[in-house]
């Protein structure tokens, strides 16, 4: 079965801070996909990143950047000099296509908070 | 920027009573998904749809969830008589590929059931 661990219940950063969210997954397969959302006070689902498992290549997008690591099943997620508008719940999710599965499964979420 | 849309944003109904959640899927994608976030914990798949059939559900989808694609273009959720345990944000999502998870979510509609 499937598995993404957020073992960061919530953090607590103050403005500038560098701060990574970490997320652990488990699954016996060899094609996934790994994505991160944001949900900010509003409810909504924000999708932020996309990694497929043939392509561990760091990637960033501005002040945000991710850590994908096939040898340690993880995929963490950095955010620099964080902002007070960064604060929200960051959730980690996997899918895995093979078997013709089609869910999402979700971590726990992180809640992130920057104090100004 | 194709959005996916639900109404009504927030929902209050008694116990017992049956709803219905809508959305209305990007145009041109052909995949829909029902997911539910209990308050407070993570977000939890229950049902995939694929020409006009569910195509993959959870355990938690059980006899009284149904979901339907009556005109072409809405996506519904129907409870058909709510619980307490009921109160959750649900997400509709749509893709165009199946199974790489690129998903558009709507923005939840919150059910509270008193």
């Amino acid at each position: 079965a499937q598995k993404v661990t957020q073992a960061q219940t919530e953090i607590s950063v103050v403005e500038k801070e560098d701060v990574t969210l970490d997320c652990v997954y488990e699954t016996r397969d060899t094609t996934y996909y790994l994505f991160w959302y944001k949900q900010p006070p509003s409810g909504e689902l924000v999708f932020l990143i996309r990694r497929n498992s043939f392509d561990e290549q760091n990637e960033i997008s501005g002040r945000y950047s991710w850590n994908f690591q096939k040898s340690t099943s993880s995929f963490n997620f950095t955010i620099t000099a964080s902002q007070v508008v960064d604060s929200a719940v960051y959730f980690c999710a996997l899918i895995r296509p093979q078997g013709g599965s089609e869910k999402l499964v979700f971590g726990k979420g992180t809640k992130l908070t920057v104090n100004p | 920027e194709p959005e996916v849309t639900q109404t009504p944003s927030h929902q209050v109904t008694q116990m017992g009573q049956e709803v219905i959640l809508r959305c209305v899927p990007i145009s041109n994608h052909l995949y829909f998904y029902w997911y539910r976030q209990i308050l407070g914990q993570k977000v939890e798949f229950l049902v995939s749809f694929y020409n006009n059939e569910i195509s993959e559900k959870s355990e938690i989808f059980d006899d009284q969830f149904s979901v339907e694609r009556p005109d072409g273009s809405n996506f519904t959720l129907k409870i058909r008589s709510t619980k307490l345990e009921d109160s959750a944000m649900y997400f509709c999502a749509s893709a165009a590929l199946q199974g790489m998870g690129g998903y558009t979510f709507g923005s939840g509609t919150r059910l509270t059931v008193v």
